[in-house]
């Protein structure tokens, strides 16, 4: 069975340093991509970047170059995605997610439950 | 980035309506189009890829269509459990943008 397994909500202070997790099994993980959306209170889904973890192969969207950094550990079939300093701005629920380059589709098939960040003095 | 407008934003339909949602892209996509279904405080879920193939357990009164830069998910006959929020997603060019979502509610 194909999993996607996050790690907790977490409760930060604005400035400090996170690394979420995203624990894959039931599959090959270095035959997929993993991508990380973001979802602002109440807001839409939002694609922040996808990673190849054979070969750490990562592209991100423009709008969240250099603001967060993913990441993949082959030898423990995880991905993270991390701050090096937090914002409010960056409270939201991150979610992980399979995502699938075949010849005549691309798509998220398998999705993790999400982490709730959550970014206040 | 390529832009992607869902119309309508908000939906009332009553069980059995025949619901179509419509998403515009602001350049061709060729049909690399998904649609996913939220529901509140889960997960999304893929319901099509593809532009048109159902996803594996998706119930077949799930349905899209278009090309270019029009495509539109049509839920046949609508049922209690599909009121929620759905997506689009171009994954055409990078980054793979989702449009802002519908959400169908019940009249």
């Amino acid at each position: 069975e194909v999993q996607l397994v996050q790690s907790g909500a977490e409760v930060k202070k604005p400035g400090e340093s996170l690394k979420i997790s995203c624990k894959a099994s039931g599959f090959s993980f270095t035959s997929f991509w993993i991508g990380w959306v973001r979802q602002l209170p109440g807001k839409g889904l939002e694609w922040m970047g996808i990673i190849y973890p054979i070969d750490s192969d990562t592209r991100y969207s423009p709008s969240f170059q250099g603001q967060v950094t993913i990441s993949a550990d082959k030898s423990s079939t995880t991905a993270y995605l991390q701050w090096s300093s937090l914002r409010p701005s960056d409270t939201a629920i991150y979610y992980c997610a399979r995502h699938v380059f075949g010849s005549d589709s691309v798509h998220f098939d398998y999705w993790g439950q999400g982490t709730l960040v959550s970014v206040s003095s | 980035d390529i832009q992607l407008t869902q119309s309508p934003s908000f939906l009332s339909a009553s069980v059995g309506d025949r619901v179509t949602i419509t998403c515009r892209a602001s350049q061709g996509i060729n049909s690399y189009l998904a649609w996913y279904q939220q529901k509140p405080g889960k997960a999304p879920r893929l319901l099509i890829h593809a532009t048109s193939t159902l996803q594996n357990g998706v119930p077949s009164r799930f349905s899209g269509s278009g090309s270019g830069t029009e495509f539109t998910l049509t839920i046949s006959s609508l049922q209690p459990e599909d009121f929620a929020t759905y997506y689009c997603q171009q994954l055409n060019s990078y980054p793979h943008t989702f449009g802002q979502g519908t959400k169908v509610e019940i009249k």
